[in-house]
Order: C-alpha cells, then structure tokens, then sequence
C-alpha cells in the first residue's frame, strides 16, 4: 500500500518569496514515481512537476523544484518568487510497481499567495 | 489546457438515477483514469483502462462502471445514484499502462462536477 502524508492543510506566502510545501510518503515499492500537481479554484488539475525513486537529481520545472530525500522519504515543492496566480490547491501524489501507475494522493495544501 | 476532454462540465440529477461522463484522452494516449474528489475522500482512483481493456481497479463501487471505446474514448457510468456519490469526476490520461521508471505521466481533464439531489 501506498500513503502520502501533506501535514500542511493551509499556508499563505507573500507575493515573490518562496514557500516550501511538505510530502512525505510511504511505500513498499522499489520503483515508484512522486507527482504534484495543482488544483486552483477553478477546479482542473494541473501538472507540474515529476520526481523518479532512481533520479539522482532533484526535478525543477521554471520556478518549481522538488526537494526530494529518499532516505527520509520525502518530496517537498518550492515555488520560488511566488505570484498572485499560484494560489491554490496543491497535491503530492505517488505511484509505485504494485500499484501500477494509479496516483495515490495526499489531502492537499492550500496556498494563499499575498500581494 | 491538457489536452484531456470531460463532458458534461455540471451534471444535476436526483437519487436513483443513472448518469453517465464521457472522457476523450490526449492524442496519443491510450490509458485512460477515473478519479473522485469529494470533501470527505478527497481524490481517490476508481479505474484504469489500457488500449480498451480494464487494468486496474481502485475504490469503485458495483454501482459504477467504465468502459473505453475502440476510439479510446472513456465513459462512466453512475447508477442508483446517492448523495454521497455529489464529487467532482477527473478523467486522466497517459501514454502506456505501466511505466518501469514512472515517467508516465498522467494528464487530468477539467472534471464533472456531479450533483445528486
């Protein structure tokens, strides 16, 4: 089975600092994937960043990057220089071998961005 | 815009009824997901269909079904609807069934919001 754990429902930033938004997981899959993705109010989600168990490098995308530590397991997202439009939901999710490539999903932050 | 259609975006029905949601994946992909987001659930998976075939299945309940067309198009079929089945239904698609190094990503539809009254 797989579990991913965001511990923070809630979190406001002002507009051009970066905030660090926390994912951990648990999984008994060697080989698994860990995605986030975000949710604004409008309601789509939106993907934007992917981190493999075997990537030696942590994943960036623009001003996202992931702060993976797989010893602690853990997939943290930074968003650098916040904007007014990165106010949402945002989820950590993860697939993994056994579970084929279903996404198993956290219960999400909420970020308020600041102007 | 992913690239992923759902259809209808509101769909306002009574209990006991029968709804069904249509899914067009991305050009090229041949899995397609479902996925509910409810308040009390949050999102969880319900099914996957790879190339037309079922592969994987999640917390689906009997009273649903999905199938995937010829054309890769996806449907899902809610019957005996309740109030606890009011969620917003995702609709996600990717290239392959399994990837070994996980790189499959998967792209999400705008959703159906379904209201059962």
């Amino acid at each position: 089975a797989q579990k991913i754990t965001q511990t923070q429902p809630g979190m406001f930033v002002q507009e051009k600092e970066a905030v660090t938004l926390d994912c951990t997981y648990d999984t008994s899959d060697q080989s698994y994937g860990l995605f986030w993705y975000k949710q604004p109010s409008s309601g789509e989600m939106i993907f934007l960043i992917y981190q493999g168990s075997y990537d030696e490098q942590n994943a960036t995308e623009g001003r996202y990057s992931l702060n993976f530590q797989k010893a602690r397991k853990s997939a943290n997202l930074v968003i650098s220089a916040s904007q007014l439009g990165d106010s949402a939901m945002y989820f950590c999710a993860i697939s993994g071998t056994a579970a084929g490539n279903k996404l198993t999903f956290g219960g999400g932050t909420r970020v308020l961005v600041k102007p | 815009d992913s690239g992923v259609t759902q259809t209808p975006k509101h769909l306002i029905t009574a209990t006991g009824q029968r709804v069904t949601l249509r899914c067009s994946p991305r050009s090229g992909d041949l899995s397609v997901y479902w996925y509910q987001q409810s308040l009390d659930q949050g999102l969880q998976f319900l099914i996957q269909y790879y190339n037309g075939e079922e592969r994987a299945k999640g917390n689906i309940l009997e009273r649903f079904s999905a199938q995937q067309f010829p054309d890769l198009h996806s449907e899902l079929n809610l019957s005996s609807l309740e109030l606890g089945d009011s969620a917003l239904y995702f609709c996600a698609s990717s290239v392959a069934a399994t990837s070994g190094r996980f790189t499959d990503t998967q792209y999400f539809g705008p959703g159906t919001r379904l209201t059962v009254l």
